[in-house]
């Protein structure tokens, strides 16, 4: 079974730190998304890195994908209380269409 | 802008109650799709359609059926409604299978 595994599973810090949110598998993803979920919404897209290594920044946001492309990271900068939501990552496998979801990052920013 | 509604936000029923649930994307996507989300079980896919009529079981697709008569409308059907189907739904669509999903908001269906 093909799984996205995120950590942490739940962050609290104060406005102005830094973070990141790492997610791994054991599979080769041919792409990967980073999602950003606020409370009694549905998932918005902020994302897609699809080379190796590749390295893609928004804002305050910056994202890493893997060199061998089975993990990546989300790294926020001077984090504040609009960063505040559940974080997931997502996927196709390598060679398939099934689309996977990580398992999550609830993410607390407090002012 | 990409848009995918979702017929309701909020949603109360009752034990064997029939529920449609309707969602329309106005993208020209190929693909859609049903999740449900519950806390500490993260997103899972009960049925998705990669064309008009067309249509494959998710991971948890008992208790539930599909129709999707035409390219921007997907609606998910509860049957007979139970209590262990109290979640928040969500509908995604997406331009080719295994590219990024865009979502709706959601509707949060309590059942009674």
């Amino acid at each position: 079974t093909q799984l996205l595994e995120q950590s942490p599973q739940f962050l609290s810090i104060q406005e102005g730190e830094n973070l990141t949110v790492y997610c791994n598998s054991s599979s080769v993803f041919s792409s990967l998304q980073w999602y950003r979920q606020e409370p009694g919404e549905g998932p918005v897209l902020l994302v897609t890195v699809v080379t190796g290594g590749e390295v893609k920044k928004l804002k305050r946001l910056t994202f890493q994908f893997g060199d061998a492309r089975k993990d990546s990271s989300l790294h926020i900068t001077a984090a504040q209380p609009g960063d505040t939501g559940l974080y997931l990552c997502a996927g196709p496998t390598s060679g398939t269409y099934k689309y996977i979801f990580g398992t999550g990052t609830r993410l607390k920013v407090l002012a | 802008d990409v848009k995918v509604t979702q017929s309701s936000r909020y949603l109360v029923k009752r034990t064997g109650e029939k529920v449609f649930l309707e969602c329309v994307q106005d993208m020209d996507h190929e693909n859609m799709f049903w999740y449900r989300q519950d806390p500490g079980l993260g997103l899972r896919l009960i049925y998705f359609s990669y064309d008009v009529k067309m249509k494959e079981k998710g991971d948890i697709p008992e208790g539930y059926s599909v129709s999707r008569e035409k390219k921007e409308r997907f609606s998910l059907i509860l049957e007979s409604a139970s209590t262990n189907q109290t979640s928040m739904y969500l509908c995604a669509s997406s331009l080719r299978l295994g590219n990024e999903q865009f979502f709706g908001p959601g509707t949060r269906l309590t059942v009674l």
